[in-house]
């Protein structure tokens, strides 16, 4: 079946402006994960969405950075006034009900804020 | 807080070599712990999983074993082949009683490149 599905795959951005990374997740999973990779912090968590409970956000690094996932399914993260150290690969994973511990990722976006 | 170091690569064998790459945790509490892998263009894949202390995970001709005494877990692989090339994420996840449940915490990751 369909896996995980991030768009765009790449995004070139300026300093200062807001951005929008989607993320579709695997059908029937209920709890979605957003991280980053970038080359000088390795894999971060990011925030995490379990069903209608409240999401897990600790791992947001900014008030820049907010998440939302409409209708139990599709998430969009949003990163505001975008600056240099923002540049990564956001990467989301999905897993299903009762299986939390095997997350799904998805092939990520490459954020480049110049 | 939950942490997670693996040994630092990158890593060059060549085939049919004996591959170990060391991981050790710290964490509060009884987590579960994996192995991710990146083949080079693709996205992260579960390689291997052990939920508790003993449990051996195994997939691929990859194993590691969930120390709980060492609090490691070191991927391990009797002949590489070149396509194993990629790079390779240790990972914990806090068991299913913590408000932090399936947070995944990676190591660095070790670049593994295997040579013909």
């Amino acid at each position: 079946g369909a896996g995980v599905s991030q768009s765009p795959s790449n995004k070139v951005t300026e300093k200062g402006k807001d951005v929008e990374l989607r993320c579709d997740p695997i059908s029937g999973h209920t709890a979605l994960y957003w991280y980053r990779q970038s080359l000088g912090q390795g894999l971060e968590f990011l925030i995490y969405f379990q069903g209608n409970s409240a999401p897990d956000k600790s791992g947001l690094p900014s008030d820049r950075f907010s998440a939302e996932r409409t209708g139990g399914s599709v998430s969009t993260l949003t990163i505001q006034r975008t600056q240099q150290e923002d540049s990564a690969v956001y990467l989301c994973a999905s897993s299903s009900p009762g299986h939390s511990y095997e997350q799904y990722f998805g092939p990520g976006t490459r954020l480049t804020v110049t | 807080g939950n942490s997670v170091t693996q040994m630092e690569g990158p890593v060059t064998l060549s085939e049919e070599a004996f591959l170990t790459i060391n991981c050790t945790y710290t964490a509060t509490g009884y987590p579960s712990l994996f192995w991710y892998v990146q083949y080079p263009g693709e996205g992260l894949q579960l390689l291997l999983k052990a939920t508790k202390a003993d449990d051996k995970g195994s997939n691929k001709g990859f194993e590691a074993t969930y120390r709980k005494e060492t609090t490691s877990f070191h991927l391990e692989k009797g002949s590489v082949q070149v396509s194993d090339s990629a790079v390779y994420f240790c990972a914990l996840s806090p068991n299913a009683g913590g408000t932090s449940y399936g947070k995944l915490t990676f190591g660095q990751g070790t670049i593994l490149t295997v040579h013909p």
